[in-house]
This record gives structure tokens, C-alpha cells and sequence, in this order.
């Protein structure tokens, strides 16, 4: 099983709004990544788990908080966010040694308006 | 500053010709290089992963090589197939980070 799961699909939300992206692991995987894609661009690193420890954070706006509660489980939650930060968001996990394979989710799809 | 470079952008080509995607970096402290492909408001697929100290991997029709000297690695797609039309991307593996190129839109004519 090399799947990543991420839930919602689709996520439309208000700038007053708070959400939260969630996404799966079960493949014993100790780091798991959040991207995020714009139309037409290449995914960028937002942040970084490691052993449900954040190791690295991209220099994200506050207004996104990550969250890893499990070896599984890696949250993203999202509170006063912009027009500009719509995007497809995405999930990634692999194990924590660096010459390893990364397995991406399918992606949520968030608009703000 | 890791840097990567995809070309061409976009390619065409009619059914069951071979092709090659390029991919160039500029930091050969590379740990693995990936090739992915992406369908229209996709995730990402796994395709091929390479590691540093390997010059070559092959799945099938796909066969990545990779040249660290010269920063170089090129995804050789046989007999192409319209199903193979989608965005092929490359990354490399720094540390923790996945550094992507932009992307190479491949559209296979039947």
C-alpha cells in the first residue's frame, strides 16, 4: 500500500472561516511533507515532519498551522486566508532517511472568496 | 540557491513515437532525483526514483538516467501512448526538500 490520503477533495471557505486539510499515512512513513501548487507551478515546501516533530516551516504565513498528532496523521489548519491562497494542497510522507521514495496524496483543492 | 530546470516546457508528439524529457539542477549534493507525472488538478504519481550513486532506473516503458557532474537527467518515454499525455515533473532531494522543476506538458496525438 504506497497510498497517501487526503481529505477534502474540494474545500471552499470564507476568509472568516477556519478549516483544517487532513491527510493519512499507512505506510509506516516518519515524514510527511504539506505542499502547495498553484495553477501552471511546480509544488513548493511549505513544511516538514519529522517523527511528528516540525523540522522545517517555509517561512508560512501564521494564518496556516501545521499539525502532526500521530505517526499517521498530519493536519493543516487554516484560519483568515486570502483570496491569493487558493490553491491545490498537497500531502506528501516518506521515510525519515533522505535517499527515500516521497508518495504525494491526491490533493485538496481550496478555494478562499 | 538548489535550482531546477525542465525543457522543453511543452511537446507534442503523434502516437508511438519515443521521446526524451530533460532535467537539469544546479546542486550536485543531490541525495535521489524523482520523476513524477501529474494529470489536470492531480496529486502526484511516482514514477521513477534515482538515487545519487545510480546512473540509470527503468519501469517499463520509462527509463530515467542521471548524470550528477554534469547536473543532468533525462526521462526516455518508448513508444509513446495518448494515455501518457499529462505533466511529467522532476525533483530533486536536498536534505528534507523536495526542489521540483516547472514541468514538462506532454500531449501524445493518437
Amino acid at each position: 500500500d504506497t497510498e497517501v490520503t487526503q481529505t477534502p477533495k474540494h474545500l471552499v471557505m470564507g476568509m472568516t472561516n477556519k478549516k483544517s486539510l487532513k491527510c493519512e499515512q499507512h505506510m509506516g512513513h516518519r515524514a510527511m511533507y504539506w505542499y502547495k501548487q498553484k495553477a501552471k507551478k511546480p509544488p513548493e515546501l511549505m513544511f516538514v515532519y519529522s517523527y511528528e516533530k516540525l523540522s522545517i516551516n517555509e517561512s508560512v504565513p501564521s494564518r496556516f498551522s501545521p499539525e502532526c498528532p500521530n505517526s499517521s496523521l498530519l493536519n493543516l489548519h487554516l484560519h483568515a486566508l486570502q483570496p491569493e491562497d487558493s490553491a491545490l494542497y498537497l500531502c506528501a510522507s516518506s521515510q525519515v532517511e533522505r535517499n527515500t521514495e516521497a508518495f504525494f496524496g491526491q490533493g485538496t483543492r481550496l478555494t478562499v472568496v | 540557491k538548489q535550482e531546477v530546470t525542465q525543457i522543453p516546457a511543452a511537446l507534442s508528439v503523434p502516437e508511438g513515437e519515443n521521446l526524451v524529457l530533460n532535467c537539469s539542477f544546479t546542486d550536485s549534493a543531490i541525495y535521489n532525483l524523482q520523476w513524477f507525472r501529474q494529470d489536470p488538478g492531480k496529486g502526484l504519481t511516482s514514477l521513477l526514483l534515482i538515487q545519487s550513486s545510480q546512473r540509470e532506473q527503468t519501469s517499463g516503458r520509462l527509463n530515467a538516467s542521471l548524470d550528477k557532474s554534469s547536473g543532468r537527467s533525462t526521462l526516455y518515454i518508448a513508444a509513446s501512448q495518448p494515455g501518457d499525455s499529462a505533466t511529467y515533473l522532476c525533483a530533486g532531494k536536498y536534505g528534507n526538500k523536495l526542489v521540483f522543476g516547472a514541468g514538462t506538458i506532454l500531449r501524445v496525438k493518437s
